[in-house]
């Protein structure tokens, strides 16, 4: 019973460098999220997908691309890592966008130096 | 005015005390409202869903109030565990997804 899995769980990365966090999600949730989270910030949307092959802009997309090839899994993407990028990124699914509540990844620290 | 606001706290309480959280939301055609916990460096986990007649889970109580777009969570005979962070999360938001608030930190004492 895995429910969202994250990988990985920890990455140290230098500034320029690209990278693919990884999302899994076995429920067959229609929707999926990427957050960051940061001290004093809360979580914040980057980007989501209401179904396999469309992603649209959350609150913060910048720097970041997304892909959602499959329904179980949702990319995010780091073309060219910046310190700014440095968080906590949370994947979570949900079987609505409304009503339904959203379940959680154990999250990925990525650390940019 | 941020879309969700909360009181970050922190909250220190003894074992066995009451302690209730505030929770203001902007928009006020939100539809759905929910309490989440953080445990420090976990993800985020449902607590409970707050329904407009007011609900309760054991020794959670949440209430709505639409007309001041206030949420709040009641936490009745406070347990060392019940130390966290929680999260108001409002449905409505200005792109029509979940939107959190920052968190409000309680910390159970022996």
């Amino acid at each position: 019973n895995a429910g969202v899995t994250q990988t990985p769980k920890f990455r140290v990365l230098k500034t320029g460098q690209s990278m693919t966090l990884l999302c899994a999600q076995d429920m067959n949730h229609e929707y999926m999220y990427w957050y960051r989270q940061d001290p004093g910030m809360g979580l914040r949307l980057i980007h989501y997908s209401v179904g396999e092959g469309t992603t649209a802009k959350g609150e913060v997309p910048d720097g970041y691309n997304v892909s959602r090839l499959k329904k179980q899994n949702f990319l995010l993407g780091l073309e060219s890592a910046a310190p700014s990028q440095t968080s906590v990124y949370f994947c979570a699914s949900s079987y609505s966008l409304k009503a339904q509540p959203q379940h959680f990844g154990d999250g990925t620290r990525l650390s940019i130096l | 005015r941020k879309e969700v606001e909360q009181d970050p706290g922190p909250f220190n309480v003894p074992e066995g005390a009451t302690v209730a959280f505030n929770c203001t939301y902007s928009n006020s055609a939100s539809q759905s409202f929910f309490w989440y916990r953080q445990d420090c460096r976990k993800e985020p986990k449902l607590l409970m869903s707050v329904y407009s007649s007011g609900n309760e889970d054991g020794r959670f109580t949440a209430q709505l109030n639409r007309a001041s777009q206030y949420i709040s969570l009641l936490i009745r005979d406070s347990k060392l565990s019940d130390s966290a962070t929680y999260l108001c999360v409002v449905y409505g938001g200005s792109q029509g997804n979940l939107i959190f608030g920052k968190g409000t930190k309680l910390s159970v004492k022996p």
